[in-house]
């Protein structure tokens, strides 16, 4: 079955600190993306960035950094001098990929970011 | 484009009514997904469909909900007889098949049953 751990619940830095948000996740397959969705107090959820399973790089885009390791079947990410409106839910999610898939997404749990001024 | 829209945003209604949700996805998007998201979790797959085929329904859709995507392009999920377990924000997303794949949410409806 497929699975993603989230195991911190809560994280509170303060401003301009980096901070690394785990996501550890199980699936079978040899084939599926991951992805990484923000969700602001609005609610609404904000898509950041999907990887491939085949794709190992890692990823920077400004202050945001993606460490993807089959290995240890992690997908940790990174903000880099954290501002207040990095505040938010963070979200890693698992789809897997096949000729019959839904594509659906499988979410870990969330983690709370608070950045304090 | 504009983004994946949804209506209501807020529903109240007391345990044992119905209600429906409408979402409406980018246009051009063919596939399109309901989650269901209580207070303190990540999202949960509710159905799925490409074009108007409804493809794939979890095991957490119970026979009082149904969805229908008529024409392929938006989406109403009802709920029957709704229940207090009921309350949850109902999120939407569509993507395009083959394209990325990747899933843009819309910002939910929040159902409050009392």
């Amino acid at each position: 079955a497929q699975k993603v751990t989230q195991a911190q619940t809560e994280i509170s830095v303060v401003e301009k600190e980096d901070v690394t948000l785990d996501c550890v996740y199980e699936t079978r397959d040899t084939t599926y993306y991951l992805f990484w969705y923000k969700q602001p107090p609005s609610g609404e959820l904000v898509f950041l960035i999907r990887r491939n399973s085949f794709d190992e790089q890692n990823e920077i885009s400004g202050r945001y950094s993606w460490n993807f390791q089959k290995s240890t079947s992690s997908f940790n990410f990174t903000i880099t001098a954290s501002q207040v409106v990095d505040s938010a839910v963070y979200f890693c999610a698992l789809s897997e990929v096949s000729v019959d898939s839904s594509y659906k997404l499988i979410f870990g749990s969330g983690t709370r970011l608070l950045v304090r001024p | 484009d504009t983004g994946v829209s949804q209506d209501p945003r807020h529903k109240i209604t007391k345990r044992g009514q119905n209600v429906t949700f409408r979402c409406d996805p980018i246009s051009e998007h063919n596939r399109l997904y309901w989650y269901r998201q209580t207070l303190g979790q990540g999202p949960e797959f509710l159905t799925y469909f490409q074009n108007e085929a409804q493809l794939e329904k979890s095991r957490l859709l119970s026979d009082r909900f149904s969805a229908e995507r008529p024409k392929g392009s938006f989406s109403t999920l009802e709920i029957q007889r709704t229940e207090q377990g009921d309350s949850a924000m109902y999120l939407c997303a569509s993507s395009l098949a083959g394209y990325t794949d990747t899933q843009y949410f819309g910002p939910g409806t929040r159902l409050t049953v009392l």
